[in-house]
């Protein structure tokens, strides 16, 4: 059983430039949230899906959006690129069916902006 | 809304006993506890929800005090394999059950 996929593994942009990142959840699970986790520092909330749409989010920019597809994946999209913007970006999935279940984590895209 | 870990790190000999201890300024739904191993994705170890229904593993337990808004994490006859950073997570009351906050994370070294 396939866990949460997470693509690409690594990536380096440019200071101003826009990135997107991919995310398959468990089989199973119709929620997704992403959590963004600088070095050394827990994982910060950015938002989560559910039914397609943005059910909550964290203390991030609106540069930050995301989108949820039928299937349940998701993309986090990141506009504007800055420095601070570096970090491991995780996509945790989990389902909102009989709750509450612990999230099952990807192994993240490190992003690093230059 | 970030809950508040301690100790920080701890250094353990294999067989010894932790506690790492998660506080939270807020009225929490649940609770939960991570382990996340260096360049590894974080791994649920349990859930703790108000009302005291518990799950988890063995030799692994933990307590939650809805009262002081505090969750305890019990790590008994440690192994080498229990070495990482640990990450509680809370889900607060305010915000509801669909965000989950994570602590500053308490690094656990357990050496032969």
């Amino acid at each position: 059983d396939a866990g949460v996929t997470q693509s690409p593994t690594h990536l380096i942009k440019t200071r101003g430039q826009q990135v997107t990142l991919r995310c398959s959840p468990k089989s199973g699970h119709d929620t997704v949230s992403w959590y963004q986790q600088a070095l050394g520092q827990g994982p910060q909330f950015i938002f989560q899906y559910y039914e397609e749409e943005e059910r909550q989010r964290g203390n991030f920019p609106d540069r930050f959006s995301g989108h949820q597809f039928p299937n349940y994946s998701s993309e986090l999209n990141v506009n504007a690129l800055l420095l601070g913007d570096s970090a491991l970006y995780l996509c945790a999935s989990s389902s909102d069916q009989g709750r509450p279940y612990g999230y099952t984590f990807g192994s993240g895209t490190r992003l690093t902006v230059v | 809304q970030q809950p508040v870990q301690s100790p920080q790190a701890v250094i353990l000999r294999e067989g010894e006993d932790a506690v790492i201890n998660c506080s939270s300024s807020k009225a929490l739904y649940s609770v939960h506890w991570y382990r996340q191993k260096h360049g590894e994705a974080p791994v649920f170890l349990m859930i703790l929800l108000k009302g005291g229904e518990q799950k988890g593993h063995e030799k692994i337990s933990a307590s939650f005090n809805e009262k002081k808004q505090q969750s305890s994490l019990y790590l008994t006859a440690s192994q080498l394999s229990y070495s990482g950073t640990y990450f509680c997570g809370t889900e607060d009351e305010l915000t509801g059950a669909n965000n989950l906050f994570f602590g500053t994370g308490t690094r656990l070294t357990v050496i032969p």
